[in-house]
């Protein structure tokens, strides 16, 4: 069945560093967008970012333009977000979802966990 | 705040109908498709509406999305227990250049 199941997510310092992995099944990975989105304790939905099928078009929100970077290897079905300069702001649940640019997320994974503390 | 705009809260009684507003401008809303997600708690969203009012498959027909200028809304007809829920909105914001998400509405069914 058409799957996305997220990792990497943990307790990192401020400051530090943190990369998440979306190992997709199910459908053919390469014909789609794909984004991560996160949610603060509490909070609301957040775009975090997003990327084309074939990488060319990416999309950051501004308070993570410079510190994250994503990427995708469409030869392993999976989706990764490298995570640099860790903020406190940051914490949230890192979700991954299919489709993301003016289109709608249809398939999202059960979350990741990203703590940012001292 | 959000670009969107949704009441924070919502509620209704069993078999009554409840709808949700999502409330934007002519950079959003009024020029693009408006999706529609539900959160039930300790899980993650799911798609429940997409461009403005279709349903993906496996979604009750009780669930029903419009639009309308730069307004969207989301009903519910005879509701159930089960959709207490946050419920949120999405589209495309052409001046941001990017998606963006409503704050959310928490719907309690009492």
């Amino acid at each position: 069945q058409v799957q996305l199941v997220e990792s990497g997510g943990a307790l990192v310092k401020p400051g530090g560093s943190l990369r998440l992995s979306c190992a997709a099944s199910g459908f053919i990975f390469s014909d789609y967008y794909m984004s991560w989105i996160r949610q603060a304790p509490g909070k609301g939905l957040e775009w975090v970012s997003y990327i084309s099928s074939r990488g060319s078009t990416i999309y950051y929100t501004d308070s993570v333009k410079g510190r994250f970077t994503i990427s995708r290897d469409n030869a392993k079905n999976s989706l990764y977000l490298q995570m640099n300069s860790l903020r406190v702001e940051d914490t949230a649940v890192y979700y991954c979802a299919r489709g993301g640019g003016v289109d709608y997320n249809d398939i999202w994974g059960q979350g990741t966990m990203v703590t940012v503390s001292s | 705040q959000s670009v969107l705009t949704q009441p924070p809260s919502a509620s209704g009684t069993p078999g009554q109908r409840v709808t949700i507003s999502c409330s934007g401008s002519n950079s959003n809303i009024g020029t693009n498709y408006v999706h529609w997600f539900q959160q039930l708690p300790g899980t993650a969203p799911k798609l429940l509406i997409y461009r403005n009012n279709q349903r993906p498959s496996g979604v009750p027909d009780r669930f029903s999305g419009s639009k309308s200028g730069t307004s969207a809304s989301l009903a519910i007809s005879g509701l159930r227990s089960e959709d207490e829920a946050d419920y949120y909105c999405a589209a495309w914001d052409d001046s941001l250049n990017g998606p963006v998400f409503g704050g959310g509405t928490k719907l309690t069914v009492l």
